[in-house]
């Protein structure tokens, strides 16, 4: 089973524009929600992470939305550039446990 | 600072025959992770240290994987057969621990193809 879903698994974006990826949890002891970019040959490097005491949380161009009560957790990254182009992770832990991981998404900002 | 410093970055081995993969985490980063990524795919914890103690292996194949972290330093996993379908990026990371526990830097990986 799937902890954390994932979607969607690829994403065109123009430069300039908004990314969105969505992110769906089942466990309500989840307290700590990640996003980490991935490069190729490259390991994953933390973006941006969210605790379920707030709904959002904004960084740059970088933001989380975060809804507890219908277990979702979202990227965006606003005014997209092609250095974004990269498979971006959610993920997600209860205390004292391991990351869960989501498939990912591959976004490919073009110009 | 250095990051985490995996090595070798490619391994290219036949079936059934083992190979290592070291990891050098952050410096005074108690806990280590160990994780698997398929190609497409998340990574996936394979083992965790804290300090020198195994506290999650319980997604590591003991029957051909296994993994040490003396002196609560370094670490390496070995696999012993390899197969086939152990072709995947392997990851090292690591944290701090307390308030930061959640927070994991990853090293590059050790890529593994196995003919």
């Amino acid at each position: 089973q799937q902890q954390v879903k994932q979607s969607p698994q690829s994403l065109i974006v123009q430069k300039g524009g908004i990314s969105i990826i969505n992110c769906a949890y089942e466990n309500t002891a989840f307290d700590y929600f990640p996003w980490y970019q991935q490069f190729p040959g490259k390991g994953p490097a933390l973006l941006i992470a969210i605790r379920p005491d707030v709904s959002e949380k904004k960084e740059g161009r970088f933001t989380i939305s975060f809804n507890k009560s219908a277990k979702q957790f979202s990227l965006h990254i606003m005014d997209s550039q092609p250095g974004d182009s990269a498979t971006y992770f959610c993920a997600a832990s209860k205390p004292n446990t391991p990351l869960v991981f989501g498939k990912g998404t591959r976004l490919s900002v073009i110009a | 600072e250095a990051g985490v410093v995996q090595s070798p970055r490619y391994k290219i081995i036949e079936k059934k025959q083992p190979v290592a993969f070291w990891c050098n985490p952050i410096s005074g980063h108690n806990t280590l992770y160990w994780y698997l990524q398929n190609l497409g795919q998340g990574p996936e914890l394979l083992i965790r240290y804290e300090n020198e103690e195994a506290v999650d292996d319980s997604q590591l194949p003991k029957d051909r994987f296994s993994a040490e972290r003396l002196k609560g330093v370094d670490s390496t996993l070995k696999i012993q057969p390899a197969e086939l379908g152990d072709s995947a990026v392997y990851l090292c990371a690591s944290s701090l621990g307390g308030l930061e526990k959640n927070i994991q830097y990853f090293g590059a990986g050790t890529r593994l193809s196995v003919l």
